[in-house]
């Protein structure tokens, strides 16, 4: 069975300043997603980037990164230049692409923002 | 695109009634899923459907909850003669059949709280 896993509970970053976020996942499996899911207050799920397991560039948008490092099983968001609307739990998440359409979540990180 | 709607938002419940969610996926999306959520935990995985059929169960999903889709549009979740541990966030959330990446989006969820 596929695991996700956050080591981070919590982290705290000062206003203007950057961050990572880590993960790392267990899989047999070579086709996959990864996504970076954010969860403000407001609880509702947002996607903030997505990885593609055959991809070997990482993803970008806008402030936020991820470095995939596929033998390793890692996969690690960076925010640049934090703002305070990035304060929110970061969830990490795997999904098989061969069709099992279970999301498997980590745990969560809780992001602070300093300002 | 108005997004995934839940309904109702909260709910407060006297241990061993029923109750029953709604959710509205996103236009012209053929999958729909529900997760379960409590605090400080990621989203767990509980069904999922394509169009009206149900194809995957969680075994958390014990036989007071059932789920369906009669049309393929909305769908409904029930909980049966709700216990205490039955308190948490319910997901709902939808993804067109392709073109999505296996991305998922998400309700703002539906709190139930048994007391």
């Amino acid at each position: 069975a596929q695991t996700v896993t956050q080591s981070q509970p919590e982290m705290s970053v000062q206003e203007a300043e950057t961050v990572t976020l880590s993960c790392t996942y267990d899989t047999s499996e070579s086709d996959y997603y990864l996504f970076w899911y954010k969860q403000p207050p407001s609880r509702q799920m947002i996607l903030v980037i997505r990885q593609e397991a055959y991809k070997q560039q990482n993803a970008t948008e806008n402030r936020f990164s991820v470095n995939f490092q596929k033998a390793a099983k890692s996969f690690s968001l960076k925010i640049s230049d934090s703002q305070l609307g990035d304060a929110a739990m970061y969830f990490c998440a795997y999904v098989s692409n061969f069709g099992n359409e279970k999301l498997t979540f980590g745990t969560g990180t809780r992001l602070t923002i300093i300002p | 695109d108005t997004g995934v709607s839940q309904d109702p938002r909260h709910k407060i419940t006297k241990r061993g009634q029923n109750v029953t969610f709604r959710c509205d996926p996103i236009s012209e999306h053929n999958r729909l899923y529900w997760y379960r959520q409590t605090l400080g935990q990621g989203p767990e995985f509980l069904t999922y459907f394509q169009n009206e059929a149900q194809l995957e169960k969680s075994r958390l999903l014990s036989d007071r909850f059932s789920a369906e889709r009669p049309k393929g549009s909305f769908s409904t979740l029930e909980i049966q003669r709700t216990e205490q541990g039955d308190s948490a966030m319910y997901l709902c959330a939808s993804r067109p059949g392709q073109g999505s990446g296996n991305t998922i989006y998400f309700g703002e969820g539906s709190w139930l709280t048994v007391v």
